[in-house]
């Protein structure tokens, strides 16, 4: 069945460092998303990304953060100068259709920031 | 702003017993109510979907059902299984891209 994969699926790193988190949607969707859920809250949205842009963006995906879609599977998303308060576990997701599709999350990318 | 609440925020049942989980949402301008499992430490598995036009959708022992007026939707669980325990998260749509999710219920299924 095809699924959603992300990598690393831990990753360390020290505040004011640069991280790039990296996902492989499935290969028929067109919509891909970033979700983060951070120790014990809900899981929030983070950005939409369609047709090689941003679709739709959250308060929390300031200028910190990044996405791309830098060949046809991967889509990353890189937090440029990591804070305490950005370690959660960062989910991938992608749907065929967008806002009308059911949603598949990979199985996320725990960041610790020290 | 959709704001998404899911009661009872635990339970724990014995193993052959159905039960019902709650997920409330605050606008009933909802387009999609999607329902996943998620295992400790793990990703969410998607387990139904349910669109504006629908009002349940059925996948084994599974039945979820939406009800805008509401704003509300339940997922029905028959005869659950010690595999069942995981939270169970509920996230609601507005036909946008920004799924909203509720907090969970964490479900224990006793042998």
């Amino acid at each position: 069945e095809p699924e959603v994969t992300q990598t690393p699926s831990h990753q360390v790193t020290q505040m004011g460092q640069e991280v790039i988190l990296r996902c492989v949607p499935i290969s028929n969707h067109l919509y891909f998303y970033w979700y983060r859920q951070i120790l014990g809250q809900k899981v929030e949205f983070l950005v939409s990304f369609y047709n090689n842009e941003i679709s739709e963006k959250s308060e929390i995906f300031d200028d910190q953060f990044s996405v791309e879609r830098p060949d046809g599977s991967n889509f990353t998303l890189k937090i440029r100068s990591t804070k305490l308060e950005d370690s959660a576990m960062y989910f991938c997701a992608s749907s065929e259709s967008g806002g009308l599709g059911e949603l598949f999350f990979g199985e996320g990318s725990r960041l610790t920031v020290l | 702003k959709q704001e998404v609440t899911q009661i009872p925020a635990a339970l724990s049942v014995p193993e052959g017993e159905n039960l019902v989980l709650n997920c409330s949402f605050t606008d009933s301008a909802i387009y999609n109510l999607q329902w996943f499992r998620q295992d400790p430490g793990k990703g969410l598995t998607s387990l139904l979907l349910i669109q504006s036009s629908q009002r349940e959708q059925t996948s084994g022992r599974l039945n979820a059902s939406l009800d805008k007026s509401s704003g509300r939707s339940t997922l029905y669980i028959a005869a659950s299984q010690p595999g069942d325990s995981a939270t169970y998260l509920c996230a609601g749509g507005p036909g946008g891209n920004d799924m909203r999710f509720g907090a969970g219920t964490r479900l224990t299924v006793k042998p």
